[in-house]
């Protein structure tokens, strides 16, 4: 039963380049997190989607970031213009649809971006 | 702004001993609390996930939540090497509303 999947593990941007990072939630899971963690700060949480919805952006920068889960395929999380303050491991996370009390979130190995 | 504090350590514990690792929480509508474990340059891992007042015991590992205290706690028995890594705690601030604030975790070294 694999896990969360996301690729690239690694990516390395230019400043203005675009960033693209995947996510492939677990089997069955139809809710996809994802948090960026900077260098020695906690993780941060940056949107929710379930498919072809985002429910909450609340922590995603207005500009140049954005977020899709489409009905087929992966979800994308997508950095435009990158700057060297985007550098951070994005982790995506997965739970199964939400009954009640919240689910556990399971995550990813992250993508660990640097930004030159 | 809905806050975990936890202290960041780092916290240095002899192999064998007991590992108490401490979290508050600003949010009193808080329903739902866990435990992440994360190794250096990997993903956090969940330990423990807790929901009522009180102890849940997994293994070496011990949750304590005091809802009126706004406190969570982590107990790790019988410490081991391999249990040396930043402990996350989590809550969610919003009930129901699936996004999970994090503290900023505390770094927990085992001494052989």
């Amino acid at each position: 039963n694999a896990g969360v999947m996301q690729n690239p593990r690694h990516l390395v941007r230019r400043r203005g380049q675009e960033a693209r990072l995947r996510c492939s939630p677990m089997k069955g899971h139809s809710h996809v997190y994802w948090y960026r963690q900077l260098p020695e700060e906690g993780l941060k949480f940056m949107v929710y989607l379930q498919k072809e919805n985002i429910i909450d952006e609340s922590g995603m920068p207005k500009e140049r970031f954005s977020a899709e889960f489409p009905k087929e395929g992966p979800s994308i999380l997508r950095i435009q213009q990158v700057v060297r303050g985007d550098s951070a491991a994005y982790f995506c996370a997965s739970s199964p649809p939400v009954q009640g009390i919240q689910e556990t979130q399971y995550f990813g190995p992250g993508t660990r971006l640097l930004v030159l | 702004q809905k806050e975990v504090e936890q202290n960041s350590g780092p916290l240095s514990v002899p192999e064998g001993a007991i590992a108490s690792l401490n979290c508050t929480y600003s949010d009193r509508g808080s329903q739902s609390f866990f435990w992440y474990r994360q190794y250096s340059g990997k993903s956090p891992e969940l330990i423990m996930s807790i929901y009522s007042n009180g102890d849940k015991e997994d293994g070496r590992f011990t949750a304590q939540l005091n809802k009126a205290s706004q406190y969570v706690s982590l107990l790790i028995r019988d410490s081991q090497p391999s249990d040396s890594a930043t402990y996350l705690c989590a809550f969610d601030p919003d009930f129901g509303n699936e996004k999970l604030t994090f503290g900023t975790g505390t770094r927990l070294t085992i001494i052989p």
